[in-house]
């Protein structure tokens, strides 16, 4: 079954803009990570964020984690044409590294 | 590093015929793989779990006689839906875990399989 909600399904900003999407989990987590997928790709890892850490970077990407609201957040800055995909979180739920996604972000970013 | 290759990307095959998707781990050895469907413009829903050496462990809700998984190595998973429908329709996903890194470490995606049933 699908744990995380993402918000919002889509999502469409200029060129240069910050992009934030927020995804919300029902059960306890060892970590969260985000993916991106192109259209009619397979996925790619973007960052993992461990439950006991609140916030991480990585290049334009910065997630926080907020383990008491159950609820994660990826902030994409200076968006360019190329991050046009869909962005998904996944956590594990305490199941070892069977994660379960959710229902993903449609970025647009137009030029 | 940690490539995963799927074969075929992309298959059109009749009703009632079945077909088989490869997974391989082109440089570490996979423990675990996972097999997702995925419909357009949603997200990616777990159908099993392959782990190697031993039988799947399928989601409630998939046949595991109409999905057959085979994980006969540390570095192939094959998935194969038989007696093929239209409504198996679907872009089907597989992703590896390399044992060697952790259970938190992040899952390698192969590019996906396309199915069209006719």
């Amino acid at each position: 079954s699908q744990q995380g909600e993402e918000d919002p399904q889509a999502l469409s900003i200029q060129e240069g803009e910050n992009a934030t999407m927020n995804c919300s989990y029902k059960t306890s987590i060892n970590n969260l990570q985000w993916y991106r997928q192109n259209s009619g790709r397979g996925l790619v890892h973007l960052i993992l964020i461990r439950s006991n850490e609140r916030e991480k970077h990585s290049g334009r990407l910065r997630v926080t984690l907020d383990t008491s609201k159950k609820s994660s957040s990826l902030l994409i800055t200076a968006s360019r044409a190329a991050d046009t995909a869909s962005y998904f979180c996944a956590t594990d739920g305490n199941a070892g590294n069977m994660l379960t996604f959710g229902g993903g972000t449609r970025l647009m970013v137009k030029p | 590093g940690a490539v995963v290759s799927q074969h075929p990307s992309w298959v059109i095959c009749k009703s009632g015929t079945s077909v088989k998707i490869e997974c391989r781990s082109l440089d570490f050895q996979a423990t675990t793989m996972f097999w997702y469907r995925q419909f357009p413009k949603q997200s990616l829903m777990l159908m099993a779990t392959s782990n190697e050496g031993s039988k799947a462990t399928y989601e409630q809700g998939v046949e595991k006689d109409k999905f057959l998984i085979n994980h006969a190595s540390l570095t192939l998973s094959t998935l194969t839906v038989t007696s093929a429908h239209p409504e198996d329709s679907s872009f089907y996903i597989c992703s590896a875990h390399r044992g060697d890194r952790g259970v938190d470490s992040p899952l390698h995606f192969g590019n996906g399989t396309r199915l069209t049933v006719t």
